[in-house]
């Protein structure tokens, strides 16, 4: 199975902070890869997908990087919104396969 | 707008069998591979199981597969989930979600994981 890890596993930043996250896969997944944000009891919500296409209605400051074995989400200007729990995905092979999470907090 | 709903989530002893479903509206169901995935309380994500639109293919989790099995109905618009020979590690909620989006033979990848219902709780214990 592919093995995904993310750095940060957690995070305190202040609003209008900028914010990165790191995703990084043990075998190379092209651009298979997609950013979700969760919030506490809501279901995950696409933020990028193909590595760096912004989902249609998420805000510009979401932008994603990356392909083969790294990839990153940035957050230009964090907003009182944007804390939660982001995960990556890689569905290049199966099992498709999640990252551990980054939560992100306020600090 | 694309809604999916799922259902069926309940208490169920181990060894216990459940079977989930999720309603599906507001795209052309039978164009999209569908998805399960499922999430134990305060942990991650984790992809359970996909289907092929037609229903012909789906793949498995390694701890899921001989237990779990998907299919799905695209007169009712509504995929599913039969789970047998359940432990307490499959205690979870449950989420549907988009996978492939195929037509004309054309798969698109990026479809993937765009739209996602609000799940369903199961729980595994005596």
């Amino acid at each position: 199975d592919i093995q995904m890890t993310q750095s940060p596993s957690s995070l305190s930043a202040s609003v209008g902070d900028r914010v990165t996250i790191t995703c990084r896969a043990s075998q190379g997944i092209g651009s298979d890869l997609g950013w979700f944000q969760q919030k506490p009891g809501k279901a995950p919500k696409r933020l990028i997908y193909a590595a760096s296409s912004l989902q249609s209605g998420v805000s510009s400051r979401f932008s994603g990087s990356g392909s083969g074995t790294e990839f990153t989400l940035t957050i230009s200007s964090l907003q009182p919104e944007d804390f939660a729990t982001y995960y990556c995905l890689q569905h290049n092979t199966y099992p498709f396969t999640f990252g551990p999470g980054t939560k992100v907090d306020i600090k | 707008d694309v809604q999916l709903v799922e259902s069926g989530g309940d208490l169920v002893q181990p060894g216990g069998s459940l079977r989930l479903s999720c309603a599906a509206s507001g795209f052309t169901f039978s164009d999209y591979w569908m998805s399960w995935v499922r999430q134990a309380p305060g942990k991650g994500l984790e992809w359970v199981a996909n289907i092929k639109v037609d229903g012909s293919d789906s793949y498995f989790l390694g701890s899921v597969t001989g237990r779990f099995t998907i299919s799905r109905d695209n007169a009712k618009n509504s995929v599913y989930l039969q789970m047998n020979s359940l432990t307490a590690e499959d205690t979870a909620v449950y989420y549907c979600a988009t996978d492939l989006h195929c037509s004309g033979g054309v798969c698109q990848r990026f479809e993937r994981f765009a739209y996602w219902g609000q799940g369903t709780l199961l729980t595994v214990s005596s």
